[in-house]
């Protein structure tokens, strides 16, 4: 089985530009959540999909936004960039066929804004 | 914000010790997961352990949990120059569906040959 997929792996923007992000998940997992990671503030949720619906959000602002399409591939989008963006996007996938339930995370996209 | 807290933030040993990593929360769960993430890149999952359960391996991973003391432990045996990385846990608490983690800061390991 092919792992969670995040494209693209590296990116640099420029302030007040927009990014997407996209994480194709592990074939059969509906699940897929995304988690900013920095060095000041360490690992974030952002927000959860299951079957095309966010179900939860982190406390992040609304420049945070994201999708999820009937495939279960997910994108996510970010506003209006500023330097405090800059970090490391991972896109974890689940199953979540019991209450216990593995989440299994992908490369991550680094992004840069300048 | 972060429920876990791990202990130590950094731990240094030689090859063939082994590493013991502490992580601390502060809320009831249904699991908590391990995961390990070599310099910035993605985490790649370890263990995960059940809130009724109080021990288990896999491989040269051994993890505890004490639900009364709301923590868990991370054994690394007869370590490898290769088991240099940080180690994370994630508390799992599942409503309605969905399963929420929330990560630990994290230990940073070093295994030197």
């Amino acid at each position: 089985k092919a792992g969670v997929t995040q494209t693209p792996r590296y990116l640099i923007k420029t302030r007040g530009q927009q990014v997407t992000l996209s994480c194709s998940p592990i074939s059969g997992h509906r699940s897929v959540s995304w988690y900013q990671q920095t060095p000041g503030q360490g690992l974030q949720f952002l927000f959860e999909y299951f079957s095309e619906t966010q179900r939860n959000k982190g406390n992040f602002p609304g420049r945070f936004s994201g999708r999820q399409f009937s495939n279960s591939r997910s994108e996510m989008n970010v506003s209006t960039l500023e330097l405090g963006d800059s970090a490391l996007y991972l896109c974890a996938s689940s199953s979540l066929s019991t209450e216990n339930t593995e989440a299994f995370f992908g490369q991550g996209t680094r992004l840069t804004v300048v | 914000s972060q429920q876990g807290e791990e202990d130590p933030q950094a731990l240094s040993i030689q090859e063939g010790e082994n590493a013991t990593m502490n992580c601390s929360y502060k809320t009831s769960i249904n699991n908590l997961q391990w995961y390990r993430q070599n310099s910035g890149r993605g985490l790649v999952h370890l263990i995960l352990i059940r809130s009724n359960e109080r021990e288990k391996h896999s491989g040269r991973l051994r993890v505890t949990l004490d639900t009364s003391k709301k923590s868990s432990s991370l054994l690394i045996t007869a370590s490898r120059a290769a088991d240099t990385a940080s180690y994370f846990c994630a508390t799992a608490i599942f409503n309605t569906g969905f399963q929420k983690l929330v990560f630990g800061t994290g230990t940073r390991l070093l295994v030197s040959p």
